[in-house]
């Protein structure tokens, strides 16, 4: 069975300072893990997905997420956050059953 | 290109209705997938559809059933609504190779009362 845990329901950052959102899986495969963000009464946005290529994946806004398999992590981060990413975050994986597993995301807060 | 497109945004039912969502997924794409989203939750999967016939699903119980039409777009039916199906639906769409490139819809906002 797979899992998705995102380790913090709530995050508040100051405007200009890093974000770290944590997501923990535990899946019996080498997963593909993705990124998504979901702003106030939208859909869900693809930031970023790892699919056993580098590690350091690198994705839209200036997001990027490290695969670590010994952690089992894929946490995300951003060097400097605006009030525009202030959205729900989810982190979810795919272990070849082409079904996505989501986490419980993580809601953004961003101060002026 | 029109992305993945839901019907209705919102839509409001009582407690043993039935309900009928839809999805056209994004051009070219031939495969769907239904997630349920319970306000301050992931979203779960329910189904997938390809090639009109149902090739997995999730731990929902059988009121909820599916459909896709030979253009590749697809409906959700949920018979017998009750208050815990209150959420918002969402629609994804891919190629049946390419599932890491999943884009999804808007989503339905469905309220049962």
């Amino acid at each position: 069975a797979q899992s998705v845990t995102q380790l913090d329901s709530h995050v508040s950052v100051s405007e200009g300072t890093p974000v770290l959102l944590r997501c923990n899986y535990s899946s019996s495969y080498s997963p593909s893990l993705f990124w998504y963000v979901q702003h106030p009464n939208k859909g869900l946005q693809l930031l970023l997905k790892y699919t056993s290529a580098a590690t350091l994946v690198k994705g839209i806004n200036g997001f990027e997420a490290e695969f670590k398999k010994s952690e089992t992590s894929f946490h995300l981060t951003k060097p400097s956050a605006h009030m525009s990413d202030a959205a729900e975050y989810f982190c979810a994986l795919n272990n070849a059953g082409n079904m996505l597993t989501f986490g419980g995301g993580t809601r953004l807060m961003v101060k002026p | 290109d029109a992305g993945v497109t839901q019907s209705p945004t919102h839509l409001i039912k009582t407690r043993g209705q039935q309900v009928t969502l839809r999805c056209s997924p994004k051009s070219g794409h031939d495969t769907v997938s239904w997630y349920q989203q319970a306000l301050g939750q992931g979203p779960q999967f329910i189904f997938q559809y390809y090639e009109e016939e149902e090739r997995q699903r999730g731990n929902f119980p059988d009121r909820f059933s599916g459909h896709q039409f030979p253009n590749y777009s697809s409906e959700l039916n949920v018979n017998a609504l009750l208050l815990g199906d209150s959420a918002l639906y969402l629609c994804a769409s891919s190629l049946r190779d390419r599932f890491n490139e999943q884009f999804f819809g808007p989503g339905t906002r469905l309220t049962v009362l």
